[in-house]
């Protein structure tokens, strides 16, 4: 079982529509997740970054963190076409194998269109 | 303007060759990793680096070597060991190995003639 799971899409919704993206994880250590947007042949950048439980909003963005469930999502309201691109959660902790790397999903490839 | 920069963007491997990427920052990071991603997969860890003339190897190390001289430069070396090495290459910095977010370069392609 990999330590991070996301499903990989694709995933194609209309403009305005809101998306939910997720990824679940086994490892208990994990405390620190990230959501990364990557368009096509460009490297990741950023778009999220929450500690433990609880939710983060940035705009049109959320994200959220259930460590009961092992379990995090990404929600985009009101989608833009812009926003089309491959969405990779990653994760770290604070001790063991978890410190200091970041575990990666696959990504879910993500289409908004007109 | 900082950043990381990659170069080639493109880069071509005969059978046998060894080939260099290189990776670049003005960020004043200490922490450097690199990553290969194919088509449909995450990003695996090839190598990292928390400091100067230190490395250790990630998850799929094998068929590849690293170099830390400076803060600022970690080129990766993709040896004739390495069978399958088309794919897409990035690097990534983060101001420690405790600081949890790393920046990322814009990649570099890899593919063997």
């Amino acid at each position: 079982q990999k330590e991070v799971e996301q499903d990989p899409g694709p995933l194609s919704v209309p403009e305005g529509a809101i998306v939910s993206l997720n990824c679940t994880y086994s490892n208990s250590a994990f405390q620190y997740f990230m959501w990364y947007r990557q368009y096509s042949r460009k490297g990741p950048e950023l778009l999220m970054y929450t500690y433990s439980s609880g939710n983060k909003e940035d705009g049109r963005f959320t994200a959220q963190v259930d460590k009961s469930s092992k379990y995090i999502s990404l929600f985009i309201r009101d989608s833009q076409p812009s926003d089309s691109a491959t969405y990779l959660c990653a994760m770290s902790g604070n001790r063991g194998s978890t410190l200091g790397r970041l575990y990666f999903g696959r990504g879910t490839q993500l289409t908004v269109w007109p | 303007d900082g950043g990381i920069t990659q170069s080639p963007k493109y880069l071509f491997r005969k059978e046998g060759q060894n080939v260099t990427l290189s990776c670049e920052q003005n960020l004043n990071h200490d922490a450097m990793y690199w990553y290969r991603q194919d088509p449909g997969q995450g990003l695996r860890l090839i190598y990292y680096s928390q400091i100067v003339n230190d490395f250790q190897k990630g998850d799929i190390a094998e068929g590849y070597s690293v170099s830390r001289e400076k803060k600022e430069s970690f080129p990766l070396t993709v040896t004739s060991a390495q069978k399958n090495p088309t794919a897409f290459y990035l690097c990534a910095s983060s101001k420690s190995d405790r600081e949890e977010t790393q920046y990322f370069g814009p990649g570099t392609r890899l593919l063997v003639l």
